[in-house]
């Protein structure tokens, strides 16, 4: 089954406790993004990636890393998270742009407390 | 910068009921995508509307774009308390898609 998958689906931490959140797809699609979704403010995107070792920032990439290794995956790392980090995060896919349909992963809650 | 802005953010409605959402963008596009979410879900993707008067049914949802009036539409007809959801329309801009705020619609018996 085509698919975005993401782990954990939640996630309860504390500050400044470095956490990983990983992101796979298995459609072979060469544009991956990340967005977080907050009440009030809808999606923001996080970072996206372009092709293997292709990164970018989105519009509120403060607080985050990413990496493309490899073309199905692309990891969201908190180096030290904040509570203004606790969200609901989606990892997204698209095969070519990011302007193209994109397909989304189940989500990440995520909780700093 | 692109806005994007739908309206209304909320509509309750009986079933059987018909209404339509309305999703504004600022600036230029040739494109535009509707996305459902359900609670505590991901979005899924419903129409995806690439040229000016391109029109998308599908059961009960017709999505439509007008890109001179930089306005698409999302009409529910007859409403039943599955298509309760909160609806995102989305627009491209550069590589992202850049996300209205999101209707939730409540579809009452």
């Amino acid at each position: 089954e085509a698919q975005v998958t993401q782990n954990p689906r939640y996630l309860i931490t504390v500050t400044g406790k470095k956490l990983t959140v990983t992101c796979s797809q298995n459609m072979n699609h060469e544009y991956m993004s990340w967005y977080r979704q907050d009440p009030g403010l809808g999606l923001r995107q996080i970072y996206y990636s372009m092709n293997v070792e292709v990164t970018d920032k989105g519009d509120v990439p403060e607080g985050y890393k990413v990496s493309r290794k490899e073309k199905r995956n692309f990891p969201l790392i908190l180096e030290s998270p904040s509570p203004n980090q606790t969200s609901l995060y989606f990892c997204a896919s698209s095969p070519n742009r990011g302007r193209e349909t994109q397909y989304f992963g189940p989500g990440t809650r995520l909780l700093v407390l | 910068e692109l806005k994007v802005e739908q309206n209304p953010l909320f509509l309750s409605m009986q079933e059987g009921k018909n209404y339509t959402i309305y999703c504004n963008y600022s600036t230029t596009s040739d494109r535009l995508y509707w996305y459902r979410q359900d609670p505590g879900k991901s979005l899924e993707s419903l129409f995806v509307l690439l040229s000016n008067g391109a029109v998308k049914q599908e059961g009960r949802l017709m999505a439509s774009l007008d890109t001179k009036a930089r306005l698409s539409t999302l009409h529910i007809t007859a409403a039943v308390h599955d298509l309760s959801a909160t609806y995102f329309c989305a627009v491209p801009r550069t590589e992202k898609l850049v996300f209205g705020k999101g209707t939730k619609l409540t579809v009452n018996p």
